[in-house]
């Protein structure tokens, strides 16, 4: 079954400081990694998806993720993080190929500090 | 981007009752929709899968009967909660799928359902 992983409950980076949210991946075949962010008592706001060519997927409010095979790794990175970013984090893979659903990791709260 | 959108946003009700939450797809025809659920701070676990003229095809250990889904239209889809009780309390919920091909999943606002 596919699977990812996110290893860290919470993330604490100072505004202006570059941020990492780190995910791993476990799929059978090619992965279709996705991140989103949801901000409390909210839906899910798609950030960036990975579903084949370059490696540095680049995305909304400037989250970029890259995509490493080796690694099985798929972390979200942003050069200067703002306090506005603070918000949670979900990591998610598809279940299967086109029409299925996303499987999602536990959420990375990210915490940034003015 | 495409718009999904869930009523109610909150609903409480009282032990014994029955919920339903909707789910539409606004400017695009959803053939699958998706309903998870989410704990305080934990991550969304599928519920269920539905799909425009069929059953819902549901995760295990998610109890059909409790958990009704119908999928009627190709802009609607809805979750009943029924004889609803406390630990039914959670934030729920939908995405629907746009073009099978490029398979764009576009999330709801999600329904706050808290059980008296």
């Amino acid at each position: 079954a596919q699977s990812v992983a996110q290893p860290e409950d919470q993330v604490n980076v100072a505004e202006g400081n570059p941020l990492t949210v780190k995910c791993t991946y476990s799929v059978s075949g090619n992965p279709y990694l996705f991140w989103y962010v949801q901000y409390p008592n909210r839906g899910l706001q798609f950030l960036l998806k990975y579903i084949t060519g370059d490696n540095l997927v680049k995305g909304s409010y400037g989250f970029e993720a890259e995509f490493n095979k080796s690694q099985t790794s798929f972390h979200l990175k942003k050069p200067s993080a703002l306090v506005s970013d603070s918000a949670l984090y979900f990591c998610a893979v598809r279940d299967g190929g086109a029409g299925t659903a996303l499987i999602f990791g536990k959420g990375t709260t990210l915490s940034v500090s003015s | 981007g495409a718009v999904v959108s869930q009523h109610p946003s909150w609903v409480i009700c009282k032990s014994g009752t029955s919920v339903k939450i909707e789910c539409r797809s606004l400017d695009f025809q959803a053939t699958t929709m998706f309903w998870y659920r989410q704990f305080p701070k934990q991550s969304l676990m599928l519920m269920a899968t539905s799909n425009e003229g069929s059953k819902a095809t549901y995760e295990q250990g998610v109890e059909k009967d409790k958990f009704l889904i119908n999928h009627a239209s190709l802009t609607l889809s809805t979750l009943t909660v029924t004889s609803a009780h406390p630990e039914d309390s959670s934030f729920y919920i939908c995405s629907a799928l746009q073009g099978r091909s490029t398979g764009e999943l576009f999330f709801g606002e999600g329904s706050r359902l808290t059980v008296l």
